[in-house]
């Protein structure tokens, strides 16, 4: 089965940038999608297509995709974005998610 | 607007098949490159996906439950069920149903962009 690896937590301060990775074989030549995941509610799709961001989603939500890695990017992070992230990749026709980032904004 | 909601037991002892349903509104799984999908997440623990029924019945599921596991669609009353045999102690999660959409032309590579608020189940005797 394909695995997608992501840190367990990353820490930023208020309005710094985080950067969230989340690594695969040849992930790059595959579509990630990010989901964002506050404590005790459903998870909100926050990026899709590696960089693509739905309606409703703040600008400071950005994605990238090259090689093995994915990175989600927020800027400007604010307290709100406080929320475990999860990664998704398609791989041989069945879905993969990643084990998920607890970023702590500080 | 898209909405999905999950209803089912919330206890259910080992060995018995759970049954969830999934009831949606805002989308026909009649349309082209439409689908719902299983996902759960045990306590603490990261997201697990589990099936998906496309809307030419076409049905991809997890290699590691696929034996366990049977997902079927109800398009005239806009509901996925989802059947896992032989549950145990490990399938205690909380399971949520969400729209699939898929844009590339391959209608296997999509994301999750609508969840339901999941429905936890708990396996215990």
């Amino acid at each position: 089965s394909y695995e997608l690896t992501q840190p367990p937590s990353v820490s930023v301060s208020p309005g710094q940038t985080a950067s969230v990775p989340c690594s695969g074989d040849k992930l790059g030549d595959k579509y990630a999608s990010w989901y964002q995941q506050r404590p005790g509610q459903s998870p909100v799709l926050v990026i899709y297509h590696d960089h693509k961001r739905p309606s409703g989603i703040p600008e400071r939500f950005s994605g990238s995709s090259s090689g093995n890695t994915a990175t989600l990017t927020i800027s400007g992070t604010q307290a709100m974005d406080e929320a475990q992230y999860f990664c998704q990749a398609w791989d041989s026709n069945t879905v993969a998610f990643g084990g998920g980032t607890k970023l702590t904004v500080l | 607007q898209i909405t999905l909601k999950e209803s089912g037991p919330t206890l259910v002892k080992p060995t018995q098949t759970l049954t969830l349903t999934c009831t949606f509104s805002g989308f026909s799984l009649s349309t082209t490159a439409v689908g719902v999908g299983w996902i759960r997440q045990p306590p603490g623990k990261a997201l697990e996906w589990l099936a998906l029924i496309y809307w030419n019945d076409d049905t991809p599921y997890n290699p590691s439950v696929r034996i366990k596991l049977t997902i079927t669609k109800d398009t005239s009353k806009n509901q996925v069920v989802l059947t896992m045999t032989n549950v145990g102690p490990v399938d205690t999660a909380t399971y949520y149903c969400a729209h699939f959409s898929s844009t590339t032309g391959n209608y296997y590579v999509g994301y999750f962009d609508f969840w339901g608020q999941g429905t936890p189940v708990t396996v215990s005797s």
